[in-house]
């Protein structure tokens, strides 16, 4: 069963634009919610996080936006640039205790961002 | 300073066989968990290793098992691989009381399984 439900599978944007990616969970145990990004031949790394305390986290030109009621977080990333174009995946996790719990993880988007 | 480093980076094995994954975790990281990720899928958790200890199993049988050693370098290890075990292998390490965005993951090793 998945746990972290992920839309859409794939994603193409022009430079310039805005991608959006979105996430949905049923658990509401879940207290941190990050997004993944990931180059062909390299490991995830994390591109940004929040926890459910907050509706909004900007670094940069990415936006986490949280809906603790719908059970749904996204992801925006504004003026889309060539560079962009990568798996993202949406991620959750329970903390236990002062440790990090195991991450469950969307099925990850691929997006293309044409120059 | 070197992140998480994982060997080798691709191997190929036969149904049946035995097969070994290293990973080194990035310096004063000392919690290595290790990640599933079939292709075009998300990683899935196998296992997350503390102290020497197994301290978080995934849904995964028992061929898949592990080890870690006084350093923090740890193994995984799959027997009477199937091919549905083909896969990327990530390595991912921590500070064991951290804040999760520390969590440091390996490029993977790529097991293909015949």
């Amino acid at each position: 069963q998945q746990q972290v439900k992920q839309s859409p599978q794939s994603l193409i944007v022009q430079k310039g634009g805005i991608s959006i990616i979105n996430c949905a969970y049923e658990n509401t145990a879940f207290d941190y919610f990050p997004w993944y990004q990931q180059f062909p031949g390299k490991g995830p790394a994390l591109l940004i996080a929040i926890r459910p305390d907050v509706s909004e986290k900007k670094e940069g030109r990415f936006t986490i936006s949280f809906n603790k009621s719908a059970k749904q977080f996204s992801l925006h990333i504004m003026d889309s640039q060539p560079g962009d174009s990568a798996t993202y995946f949406c991620a959750a996790s329970i903390k236990r205790g002062s440790t990090l719990g195991r991450l469950y993880f969307g099925r990850g988007t691929q997006l293309t961002v044409w120059p | 300073d070197a992140g998480v480093t994982q060997s080798p980076t691709h191997l190929i094995k036969t149904r049946g066989q035995q097969v070994t994954l290293r990973c080194s975790p990035k310096s004063g990281h000392d919690t290595v968990s290790w990640y599933q990720q079939a292709l075009g899928q998300g990683p899935q958790f196998i296992f997350q290793y503390y102290e020497e200890e197994e301290r978080q199993r995934g849904n995964f049988p028992d061929r898949f098992s592990g080890h870690q050693f006084p350093n923090y370098s740890s193994e995984l290890n799959v027997n009477a691989l199937l091919l549905g075990d083909s896969a990327l292998y990530l390595c991912a390490s921590s500070p064991v009381y951290s804040g999760a965005n520390v969590l440091t993951f390996g490029a993977g090793s790529r097991l293909t399984v015949l």
